[in-house]
């Protein structure tokens, strides 16, 4: 089963920024947490990781809490192209995911 | 870079018959993955490679499911028979894998679509 909880879906207007949160309240003090997105048809795409600094990258920023206990994927300036299912992970053996949250960037 | 390279994109049979679905990592990695995704569903990992070893596929269907890495670069996925809820995307990733750090950094293949009528 996935570690992470996240929303099933949620809107976002184009040009504003995307606030994804992600639950994983159980996660151990080694564990990183990994972020990826599903554009439809295509495989699911590496975004960030971290482990308890926030973290920024040509996609979006990571933002943890001080507990780890959960963290946000912000998108800045969301576009269309950004539509897509987001995967909150903190990787296991296997890597596991689960249902995601699907992103709707709307005009 | 090449990515990971993955064939064919869409398939097409009936129950009970057999397919192939065959992946080429990108250069180096040593660890590769087949994953089944269903509609509507996150990803799940049927089997991993580590080189042309087997690490975990604690959830492939062997009764009907294998794969197999003979030289640690290509891999083939087949299902025989197939049945009807294997009708997925199935997904082909690949990783480095050197440190703790990046375990968790995968690359992933378009998929191969199956449709079994």
């Amino acid at each position: 089963d996935a570690k992470t909880t996240q929303p099933p879906s949620m809107d976002c207007a184009e040009g504003r920024a995307a606030n994804l949160p992600c639950n994983h309240s159980t996660i151990s003090g080694n564990e990183y947490v990994y972020w990826y997105r599903q554009i439809h048809s295509q495989g699911p795409q590496y975004i960030i990781h971290g482990l308890k600094n926030n973290e920024t990258n040509e996609m979006a920023s990571l933002i943890i809490t001080e507990d780890r206990k959960s963290s946000t994927l912000i998108l800045p300036h969301a576009t269309l192209r950004d539509t897509a299912v987001y995967y909150c992970i903190v990787p296991n053996t296997p890597l596991v995911f689960g249902k995601g949250t699907r992103l709707s960037v709307i005009a | 870079e090449a990515g990971v390279a993955q064939s064919p994109r869409y398939k097409i049979i009936e129950k009970r018959q057999s397919v192939a679905f065959w992946c080429n990592p990108i250069s180096g990695h040593a660890t590769l993955y087949w994953y089944q995704q269903i509609l509507g569903q996150g990803p799940k990992l049927l089997i991993q490679f580590q080189n042309n070893g087997v690490v975990d596929d604690s959830q492939l269907p062997k009764d009907r499911f294998s794969a197999e890495r003979l030289k640690g670069v290509d891999s083939t996925l087949k299902i025989q028979p197939a049945k009807l809820e294997d009708s997925a995307v199935y997904l082909c990733a690949s990783s480095q894998a050197r440190t703790s750090e990046n375990t968790g950094e995968l690359f992933f293949g378009e998929g191969s679509r199956l449709t079994v009528l």
